[in-house]
């Protein structure tokens, strides 16, 4: 029963470079969601997608970009990376009638020099 | 400008006592409330949930109470145990938009002594 995955873990990149970080869930939901968490802070969600072919924007998309192909997958794309997205990647998901919990991902440690 | 508030970073309790974690909210839409638990180096895992229409909801040493009029929600661990140490976050959602959505709070992080 994986559930969430995420990969990869941990990954060192420079700034400029370009990385996708992969989530794909195995529990047939239909939202997906990527929350970034900064040292002391709470989640900040930074896209969402309620379903194959449809995303939205978070509180802080500046950066990013997602696409949503397939139920089950969900990669969030850094295309110049900056300091400011040193942060931990959480990637959720939940079924999409109201009030449910949704399930995270282990995380992604992700640092920008 | 942010919407749920978790107004302490850290509480300290000894074991076996009550502990208890307070969430505030601005937002008037939001009708559906959760609890988050976070051990290091992993993710956020559910712990409990309460919607509006409710006050109060228990699951085994776990209570949940919902204050709307004040927009205020506690988590209540009774009795609290060393395992409990870990962050706690609030998390809320509602409104058409906002159905989709979890907004979370900054965290509590709660370290039980023995």
């Amino acid at each position: 029963n994986a559930g969430v995955t995420q990969t990869p873990k941990f990954r060192i990149l420079k700034i400029g470079q370009s990385m996708t970080l992969q989530c794909t869930q195995d529990m047939n939901h239909n939202y997906m969601y990527w929350y970034r968490q900064d040292p002391g802070m709470g989640l900040k969600l930074i896209y969402y997608s309620v379903g194959a072919g449809i995303t939205d924007k978070g509180e802080v998309p500046n950066g990013y970009n997602v696409s949503r192909s397939t139920t089950e997958d969900f990669p969030l794309r850094l295309e110049l990376a900056a300091p400011s997205q040193t942060s931990v990647y959480f990637c959720a998901s939940r079924v999409a009638r109201s009030g449910n919990t949704i399930y995270f991902g282990e995380g992604s440690w992700l640092t920008v020099v | 400008d942010q919407q749920v508030k978790q107004n302490s970073p850290s509480l300290s309790v000894q074991e076996g006592r009550i502990s208890i974690l307070n969430c505030d909210y601005t937002n008037s839409m939001f009708d559906y409330f959760l609890w988050y638990k976070k051990y290091p180096a992993e993710g956020p895992t559910f712990l409990i949930s309460i919607s509006s229409i409710k006050d109060k909801n228990e699951d085994g040493r776990f209570t949940v109470f919902l204050n709307k009029s004040a927009k205020h929600l506690s988590l209540h661990i009774v009795p609290s145990q060393p395992g409990d140490s870990a962050v706690y976050f609030c998390a809320a959602s509602g409104g058409i938009q906002g159905a989709q959505k979890l907004v979370f709070g900054q965290g509590t992080r709660l370290t039980i002594n023995p």
